[in-house]
């Protein structure tokens, strides 16, 4: 089964600067991988998709990089603000099922 | 639609107390799934089911129990309530194996 890694447990940031988050995986390269954002005392809402035939894709202020020969995936926040701030899960589909197996997350701050 | 809805927010068990977790989902989906959330650690996968009447092991199916009688409901069954089993318990769906998943609100399960 994979082993993914989220950067730093929390990560701080300033309104109006990039946010880049970093998810790392062991084993073999998925099909694709999501991201996904939760806010403390709710499920995880459902982001981005990337899959691996695609170097980048974009939604509004998010960007996400997939490159299977690092084994990681970046997921960027342009001009952040404040309301940005919850924690960010990648997850990708591992085992013959191919069920999705969760990162731990990285918790973004956006300080004012 | 509600999308996932799942009851109770909070329950508190004695040890070795038996409950039902429920799970709903209006979106027509084949795919659901319960996972376990325990603090600042990604979700783990309980069990998922791929259509009514068909359920499958996840990665921590030990003291749980599923059924899949509709493509509504998938309750989650905990038969003697442990301490390890304290946690946040997060129902999601999907329309198929490879797509996002949308997840409920959550069940916040102690065990004392």
């Amino acid at each position: 089964s994979q082993k993914i890694e989220q950067n730093s447990e929390a990560l701080n940031i300033q309104e109006g600067k990039t946010a880049t988050l970093t998810c790392n995986y062991t084993n073999y390269s998925p099909a694709y991988l999501q991201w996904y954002r939760q806010d403390p005392g709710r499920g995880p809402v459902f982001l981005l998709l990337i899959r691996e035939n695609e170097k980048e894709k974009r939604k509004e202020r998010l960007k996400v990089t997939f490159d299977t020969t690092l084994k990681q995936s970046l997921f960027h926040i342009t001009a952040s603000q404040p309301a940005d701030s919850a924690t960010y899960l990648c997850a990708l589909p591992s085992g013959s099922a191919r069920q999705l197996t969760f990162g731990s997350g990285t918790q973004l701050t956006v300080l004012p | 639609n509600a999308g996932v809805t799942q009851t109770p927010k909070f329950r508190i068990l004695k040890i070795g107390q038996s409950m039902t977790l429920q799970c709903a989902q209006d979106m027509n989906h084949n795919y659901m799934y319960w996972y376990r959330q325990d603090p600042g650690m990604g979700l783990k996968l309980i069990y998922y089911s791929v259509g009514a009447g068909i359920t499958d092991k996840g990665e921590v199916p030990n003291g749980y129990n599923v059924s899949r009688s509709t493509t509504e409901d998938f309750p989650l069954r905990l038969e003697l309530a442990a301490p390890s089993q304290t946690s946040v318990y997060f129902c999601a769906s999907s329309y198929s194996r490879d797509q996002e998943q949308y997840f409920g609100p959550g069940t916040r399960l102690t065990v004392t």
